[in-house]
């Protein structure tokens, strides 16, 4: 069971270029959220969807798109990079909503804009 | 406004119990107690919740105190591989829609000292 898998592990981008993060899960979990997390700082939340062609904002969405085909597949696109979008980048998954107990996260994806 | 006040750092004896506390003096009747921690750079991991009673499990032990303003979470032989940022997290469990959103604070780094 592989769980919630991200990849990649580690990339630079320069300003204004695109790249789409992937994260996948195989534990049939409706609903997948995408963290931001800064140096030092908490995890905020960019994108969530509860299902299959269903998605919806968090607290920090500008800059972000995101798309669920499948329920399987959440990845997160960034159209135009920033340097303020050097960060760690989580994905997750969860059975159900609100039950914050039942969320696994993936290993992250750390992304430096240049 | 932050849902929980947690000490930024402690140490802890590796084989001594790390008690870690975390105030939550605004938290409703029906929110819950999460505690998560984050071993290096790696996605965050669920260690268990309460909602008014001592709870236990495998990994740790959660004392909620009777107004419920406050909690700690026990580790009670701290290993080195115990050495991670501990959240306290506050939330209501949802049997529908509701709120999506972990909100991770600062946490508290716990260093196990050999």
């Amino acid at each position: 069971n592989a769980g919630v898998t991200q990849t990649p592990k580690f990339r630079i981008l320069k300003i204004g270029q695109s790249m789409t993060l992937q994260c996948a899960q195989d534990m049939n979990h409706n609903y997948m959220y995408w963290y931001r997390q800064d140096p030092g700082m908490g995890l905020k939340l960019i994108y969530y969807s509860v299902g299959a062609g269903i998605t919806d904002k968090g607290e920090v969405p500008n800059g972000y798109n995101v798309s669920r085909s499948t329920t399987e597949d959440f990845p997160l696109r960034l159209e135009l990079a920033a340097p303020s979008q050097t960060s760690v980048y989580f994905c997750a998954s969860s059975r159900n909503a609100g039950v914050f107990y039942g969320y696994t996260f993936g290993s992250g994806t750390r992304l430096t804009v240049v | 406004d932050a849902k929980t006040t947690q000490p930024p750092s402690m140490d802890c004896a590796e084989g001594r119990a790390a008690n870690l506390p975390c105030n939550h003096s605004t938290i409703s009747g029906n929110e819950y107690v999460y505690w998560y921690r984050q071993i290096h750079s790696q996605g965050p991991q669920y260690i268990i919740h309460g909602l008014k009673n001592n709870e236990t499990n495998e990994m740790a032990s959660l004392i909620i105190t009777e107004d419920r303003k406050s909690s700690t979470l026990i580790l009670p032989h701290a290993t080195l591989r115990d050495t991670a940022v501990y959240y306290c997290i506050v939330g209501q469990t949802y049997s529908g829609a509701g709120s999506y959103q972990l909100t991770f604070g600062k946490g508290t780094k716990l260093s196990v000292i050999p």
